[in-house]
């Protein structure tokens, strides 16, 4: 079936850096990929959606120069956390619309952890 | 707007006995889907079910079973014969009936079975 591959899984980086975060579609062609943020017990809130070819579609109170998306090619999107804080420690998972019998499929999450 | 209410944050129940967790959506759209996952630990989010608007039947799956009532704008699940394994954070989901649209997340139910 549809497969999104996500990498890293894990993260620790210290304040002030960068991160790249990568979603790549292994078998299909995702034109659209949508970027999830879990803090710690709470819910998937919607970041933004990448789009192959145009530019990202930021969710109110998302700051877009922080949060860099990139949408490469029909198999790759990338988020860049940049200047990280500790406030931007989370969990974050990329999803892919429109694949298999159910319609979507998830990566399996990054969880940065910024020191 | 589309909302979904998760009610319960967190359920503890013994093992086998039978555990209902709640859902409540809110959308003005006509035709749309609504989803459950659940989120073990590990973090990845694992589809239980989607049903599309069109279809009120409820539907069984081993001990899982949803009961969807649109006069209530309702989606609950109940696992039957609870096991330890189960524990784990599930969340009910909406999307309109694009193959594109963004899923809204519930605030999610912590479910945890004690042997």
């Amino acid at each position: 079936g549809a497969v999104v591959s996500q990498h890293p899984s894990r993260v620790i980086c210290k304040s002030g850096t960068s991160v790249k975060i990568e979603c790549r579609s292994l078998d299909f062609q995702a034109t659209t990929m949508f970027w999830y943020r879990q803090f710690p017990k709470q819910s998937l809130m919607l970041m933004a959606t990448s789009n192959e070819g145009s530019k990202a579609t930021y969710e109110q109170g998302v700051e877009k120069d922080k949060f860099l998306i990139n949408h490469a090619s029909l198999t790759l999107s990338t988020l860049t956390v940049t200047s990280a804080h500790p406030e931007d420690s989370s969990f974050y998972i990329c999803s892919a619309p429109g694949q298999g019998g159910y319609g979507y499929t998830f990566g399996s999450g990054t969880r940065l952890t910024v020191v | 707007a589309q909302k979904v209410t998760q009610a319960q944050t967190e359920i503890s129940v013994v093992e086998k006995e039978d555990v209902t967790l709640d859902c409540v959506y809110e959308t003005r759209d006509t035709t749309y889907y609504l989803f459950w996952y659940k989120q073990p630990p590990s973090g990845e989010l694992v589809f239980l079910i989607r049903r599309n608007s069109f279809d009120e039947q409820n539907e069984i799956s081993g001990r899982y079973s949803w009961n969807f009532q649109k006069s209530t704008s309702s989606f609950n699940f109940t696992i039957t014969a609870s096991q330890v394994v189960d524990s784990a954070v599930y969340f009910c989901a909406l999307s309109d009936y694009s193959s594109a649209s963004k899923i809204i997340f519930g605030s999610g139910t912590r479910l945890s079975i004690r042997p």
